[in-house]
């Protein structure tokens, strides 16, 4: 059983640029949440995604915006960096959407 | 807004040395609260799932309780390798995503 793979681990950005983080679900999930955990903090729900569609949101504006695929991997894209969107950036796959998550090892993001 | 609060912020622990951590909640119906344990520079992984007041579920060391309004993660005769981030988050009832909000957490150090 393959569990969820993120990538890239870690990555350096300037203020203004774009990224994209990407993350494998978990052999036979088919939803996949997004997090950012901020230094010292607990992770903060980004959104959510079922079957390609998103289906949840936090109180993140929509700079922040993702992607779901056929396969259930999905993307999360961040536009127009900001210093505080430096963060470790988490992906959890689970069974039609319970709180039982599986996370991935995340990536870490550093915007300079 | 549902709200977590995890105490004590750090707890340092003789190995052997029982002790409990504290999540207490103020949410407008649960779905569930849910313990997870996350290592430095890993992601979080999943511990326990209490539904309903008066639940407890155990595994090795560690046994979670659950009352109306918080919840206790007891470690029992704790081991170096018990050293850990221990988070707490809850899902509610009312929305279409399985969102979790979680605690800030708690910071175990056992030592030997």
């Amino acid at each position: 059983e393959t569990g969820v793979t993120q990538s890239p681990t870690h990555l350096i950005k300037t203020r203004g640029q774009q990224v994209t983080l990407r993350c494998s679900s978990q052999s036979g999930h088919n939803t996949v949440s997004w997090y950012q955990q901020a230094l010292g903090q607990g992770p903060q729900f980004i959104f959510q995604y079922y079957r390609e569609e998103e289906n949840g949101r936090g109180n993140f504006p929509p700079r922040f915006s993702g992607l779901q695929f056929p396969n259930y991997s999905s993307e999360l894209n961040v536009n127009a960096l900001e210093l505080d969107d430096s963060a470790l950036y988490l992906c959890a796959s689970s069974q039609d959407g319970t709180g039982e998550l599986f996370f991935g090892e995340g990536s870490r993001l550093t915007v300079l | 807004e549902d709200q977590v609060t995890q105490s004590p912020e750090a707890l340092r622990l003789q190995e052997g040395e029982s002790s409990s951590l504290n999540c207490s909640y103020t949410v407008s119906g649960l779905r569930g609260l849910f313990w997870y344990r996350q290592d430095p520079g890993k992601g979080p992984e999943f511990l326990f799932t209490l539904y309903s007041a008066g639940e407890e579920k155990e595994k090795e060391r560690l046994k979670a309780t659950l009352t109306k309004k918080e919840s206790f993660l007891h470690i029992t005769a704790p081991k170096p390798e018990d050293s850990a981030t221990y988070l707490c988050a809850v899902s509610v009832y009312g929305s279409n995503d399985y969102k979790l909000s979680f605690g800030a957490g708690t910071t175990v150090t056992v030592r030997a």
